[in-house]
């Protein structure tokens, strides 16, 4: 079965501009979470969809939104780049909305690597 | 704010040594979950811990919870080369959102 998948893997930008990241989530998943995780540091939340719904959301400017299409794909939207913006962008899938059970493990996936010039 | 603290931040090292490094906190977690992440890949599960006082062995890797459920460790026996990566600490973070709090990793590297 194949994993959770991301596009693209790298990604080149300047400040200003607007990006978008996908995400394929594992089959039979219905959540997907967001995490950006700077170098150095370790992930950090987003955002959680689950049956399309945004269900958390981390401590992130407004320029930051997402959504989850019916068959469980997600949209990371980021407007207005910043030259902090640059990260690696994780999406983890899972089951359900909980977390931290054998049912709900998060998987995630490799991540895009954004850089902002 | 729950905060979860690694140490060390780096760790370099010769094949066949053992290891041990921490993932600290002053909040209790009800649980606390090690990955390990390799460059250019997303975090990998090791291990989820849920029982303070509680030990988890895999291969060469054995995993701690501290019983106040503040803390955990992970040692590694006779490290090797492929035993390099990113260590990363994570716990529950708000339940209704179903987030991961990580701590900031542990880079190991093992050489030959």
């Amino acid at each position: 079965d194949a994993g959770v998948t991301q596009s693209p893997t790298h990604l080149i930008k300047t400040r200003g501009q607007h990006v978008t990241l996908r995400c394929s989530p594992i089959s039979g998943h219905k959540s997907v979470s967001w995490y950006q995780q700077v170098l150095g540091q370790g992930p950090q939340f987003i955002f959680q969809y689950y049956e399309k719904e945004e269900r958390g959301r981390g401590n992130f400017p407004d320029r930051f939104s997402a959504r989850q299409f019916p068959n469980y794909s997600s949209e990371l939207n980021v407007n207005a780049l910043l030259l902090g913006d640059s990260a690696l962008y994780l999406c983890a899938s899972s089951r359900g909305q909980g977390f931290l059970s054998s049912y709900n493990e998060q998987f995630f996936g490799p991540g895009t690597r954004l850089t902002v010039l | 704010t729950q905060l979860l603290e690694q140490s060390p931040q780096f760790l370099s090292i010769q094949e066949g040594e053992n290891l041990t490094v921490y993932c600290n906190s002053s909040s209790v977690f009800s649980s606390l979950q090690w990955y390990r992440q390799e460059p250019g890949e997303g975090p990998v599960l090791l291990v989820t811990v849920v029982t303070g006082g509680e030990v988890k062995k895999l291969k060469r890797l054995t995993f701690q919870f501290g019983d106040a459920r503040k803390d955990s460790s992970l040692h590694i026996t006779a490290a090797q080369p492929g035993d390099t990566g990113l260590y990363l600490c994570a716990g529950p973070g708000v339940r209704s959102q179903g987030n991961l709090i990580f701590g900031k990793g542990t880079k190991l590297s093992v050489k030959p």
